[in-house]
């Protein structure tokens, strides 16, 4: 258990499905990051929230749409998806500053159809 | 650019000492190193950080030589469960002023019996 839940841990949907991926953490950080990772590849940086702003959007198509409410939760809202999107969704969450230690949920399985 | 680089795979038996080695030559004067374990459709795992010398805790050391350019993971005495991919990360400070990490291949280690 590491401090962040990743809800669904899996998730089937058509390419005309609307659908989100939910991310709580419960170790009072003030970060929290969205990873993308595709089957033998590297994790991919999608988005960054500090303080509930969203400081980082690495070029992520605008059919990924991310929220931050609140500093303990963070959403992902899917619409329109490809298969090429069918991939390991990992959410993670820092307390800034010093080495910015990230800990990471245990991700959302994704499966575009 | 690639920020740190590490041996893509490595064998070794259990019972044994396992040392992998990450190149960071371009690390920044106030960058961490930070390593993770991660298993098959799982999120990454914390396992340790360092900023120079040496680091020990209950499962691994970090070793760091003097000019940081590069550091060496040691996991003592492995077991078949510590099969998995290992990170080796340094902090990028991106133009919002957030702290993150670029995440590359890691080295797949695979422990024999």
């Amino acid at each position: 258990e590491t401090g962040v839940t990743q809800t669904p841990r899996h998730l089937v949907m058509g390419m005309t499905n609307k659908k989100s991926l939910k991310c709580e953490q419960h170790l009072g950080h003030n970060a929290m990051y969205w990873y993308k990772q595709s089957a033998k590849k590297p994790l991919e940086l999608m988005f960054v929230y500090s303080l509930e702003e969203r400081v980082e959007n690495n070029s992520v198509p605008s059919r990924f749409s991310p929220e931050c409410p609140n500093s303990s939760h963070l959403f992902l809202h899917l619409h329109t998806l490809q298969p090429e999107d069918s991939a390991l969704y990992l959410c993670a969450s820092s307390q800034e500053g010093g080495g910015n230690i990230q800990y990471f949920g245990a991700g959302t399985r994704l499966s575009v159809l | 650019l690639a920020k740190t680089t590490q041996p893509i795979s490595m064998d070794s038996y259990e019972g044994q000492e396992v040392n992998i080695t990450c190149s960071h030559n371009n690390i920044a004067t106030n960058d961490y190193i930070t390593w993770y374990q991660q298993f098959p459709s799982q999120g990454p795992r914390f396992i340790i950080q360092g900023y120079k010398t040496k680091v020990t805790n209950e499962v691994a050391s970090l070793f760091i030589p003097a000019d940081r350019k590069s550091s060496t993971l040691s996991l003592p005495r492995v077991s078949l469960s510590d099969t998995a991919v290992y990170y080796c990360l340094v902090g990028d400070m991106g133009n919002s002023g957030t702290y993150k990490y670029i995440f590359g291949t890691g080295t797949r280690l695979k422990v024999l019996a």
